[in-house]
């Protein structure tokens, strides 16, 4: 079955670029989307297919997918954007939609 | 506004039943596809169930036999129907809306399902 991999956790200093990955075979082929998620709260979907942002979500989130991985990357990093963050795919083969394990951003 | 609300979670004995309510505003749950996600306490996020605007419906691997998602179109309402609960199905339940890029685009807060003797 597909797996979809992420770090455990990423670091980043305030006002420095995160950068987290979501790794799966030719995951180029398949829409890509991003959520976070504050301790307590449900998740809340920051990127869409791959690189589109929904309403009201900030400039400085972006994503990209090519080859074998998938990138959020989040510019100008601010505190209140501490969170877990999780990448979702939905497979065909199976038929089913499919989590990352989470990567939780601590912003130093 | 677009707005999801679950209910119906709680305590449960192991082969024990519950059934989850997600009240849906601002769109119609029948016209669209609607999904349930769950999450286990300090664990990641797992897709459970999805039902689409024709009415079929799909099931992960885990739940598939035990589990029911339906819908009432007058009270625009999602359910998930639990049967032969396990201690495993412990988890925080999440109602979503799905796009159709297949995105969970709208999330509830969540209800609590713990499976304990």
């Amino acid at each position: 079955s597909y797996v979809l991999t992420q770090p455990p956790s990423v670091s980043v200093a305030p006002g420095q670029t995160a950068r987290i990955s979501c790794g799966g075979n030719n995951i180029a082929t398949k829409s890509v989307h991003w959520y976070h998620q504050k301790p307590g709260q449900a998740p809340l979907l920051v990127v869409y297919d791959d690189r589109d942002r929904p309403s009201g979500i900030p400039e400085r989130f972006s994503g990209s997918n090519s080859g074998n991985t998938a990138t959020l990357t989040i510019s100008r990093v601010e505190a209140g954007d501490e969170a877990d963050y999780f990448c979702q795919v939905w497979d065909s083969s199976s038929d089913h939609w499919l989590f990352g394990g989470g990567t939780k951003l601590t912003v130093l | 506004e677009v707005q999801l609300v679950e209910s119906g979670g709680g305590l449960v004995q192991p082969g024990g039943s519950l059934r989850l309510s997600c009240a849906a505003s601002g769109f119609i749950v029948s016209s669209n596809y609607m999904s349930w996600v769950r999450q286990a306490p300090g664990k990641g996020l797992e897709w459970v169930s999805a039902m689409f605007d024709g009415g079929s419906t799909k099931y992960a691997d885990s739940v598939k036999g035990r589990f029911t998602i339906s819908r009432h179109s007058s009270k625009n309402t999602l359910f998930l129907e639990m049967n032969s609960l396990r201690a495993e199905d412990t988890a925080v339940y999440y109602c979503a809306r799905l796009s159709s890029s297949y995105a969970f685009d709208i999330w509830g807060q969540g209800t609590l399902v713990t499976v304990s003797s």
